[in-house]
C-alpha cells in the first residue's frame, strides 16, 4: 500500500525567508502523481502544486517549488519570500493512476513576523 | 461555478442519531470522495466513486454509507452515530487523469 510520510510536524520560519517542508512517500508504481495541498485555519484544502512522476522538470508556482527526488521517494515543498498568509497546515499527498489520494499527517507551518 | 458544495458546514449529533451529509459538485467530474479529518491528523478516504451507480469502500467506512444516484450528488450517510465519529468531513472531486482534487468547505460533525 502506498504511504506518505510527513516526519516534521510542526515548522516555523521567519517572514521573508524561505522553509522546507518534508515529504516522502513508498510506492511500487512508475507513474504516479505527487501533490502539495494548504489548509488554512478557514480549513478549505488548496492545491498549492503537483509534480507528475514522469517529468523530470521540478514543478514551480510562483513562490512555491518542490524539490522532487524519484529515485528517493522525497517530494520537498519550498516556500520563498514566505508571508504571514503562508501560515497552515500543509499536506503532501500522493495518486496513481485512477486510485485515490493517500495523505500525510500534516506540517504545522507558523509564519513569524 | 460553485465547484464542490457541501451542507451542513456544522452539526450536532446525538449518540445514536443519523444523518445525511450532503455534497454536490458541477464540474461533471467522474470521481467524488468522502475524507474524513480527525483532529491534528491527515485525510483518511471513507468511501469513493467513479461514476453514477458505482461506489466502493476506502479506508475507513465502517458506520458510514453512501449512494450516487448521479454524477451531481454523492451524499454520506451516518447511521447510529458515535463519538468516535466526530471529526471533519470533506467531500472532494476530480476529473480523469492527472488532475488533483477539489474539495469542499468540510463539515464539522460533532457526537455528544
Amino acid at each position: 500500500a502506498q504511504t506518505v510520510t510527513q516526519s516534521q510536524p510542526e515548522m516555523s520560519v521567519q517572514e521573508a525567508e524561505t522553509v522546507t517542508l518534508s515529504c516522502t512517500y513508498d510506492t511500487s508504481e512508475s507513474d504516479y502523481y505527487l501533490f502539495w495541498y494548504k489548509q488554512p485555519p478557514s480549513r478549505q484544502m488548496i492545491l498549492v502544486i503537483r509534480q507528475e512522476a514522469y517529468k523530470q522538470q521540478n514543478a514551480t508556482e510562483n513562490r512555491f517549488s518542490v524539490n522532487f527526488q524519484k529515485a528517493a521517494k522525497s517530494f520537498s515543498l519550498k516556500i520563498s519570500d514566505s508571508q504571514l498568509g503562508d501560515a497552515a497546515m500543509y499536506f503532501c499527498a500522493y495518486r496513481s493512476d485512477d486510485n485515490d489520494m493517500r495523505f500525510g499527517a500534516g506540517t504545522r507551518l507558523t509564519v513569524k513576523p | 461555478n460553485a465547484g464542490v458544495t457541501q451542507t451542513p458546514k456544522f452539526r450536532i449529533l446525538k449518540i445514536g442519531q443519523s444523518m445525511t451529509l450532503q455534497c454536490t459538485q458541477d464540474m461533471n467530474h467522474n470521481y467524488m470522495y468522502w475524507y474524513r479529518q480527525d483532529p491534528g491528523m491527515g485525510l483518511k478516504l471513507i468511501y469513493y466513486s467513479v461514476g453514477a451507480g458505482i461506489t466502493d469502500k476506502g479506508e475507513v467506512p465502517n458506520g458510514y454509507n453512501v449512494s450516487r444516484s448521479t454524477t451531481e450528488d454523492f451524499p454520506l450517510r451516518l447511521e447510529l452515530a458515535a463519538p468516535s465519529q466526530t471529526s471533519v468531513y470533506f467531500c472532494a472531486s476530480r476529473m480523469t487523469g492527472r488532475y488533483g482534487y477539489t474539495f469542499g468547505s468540510g463539515t464539522r460533525l460533532t457526537v455528544v
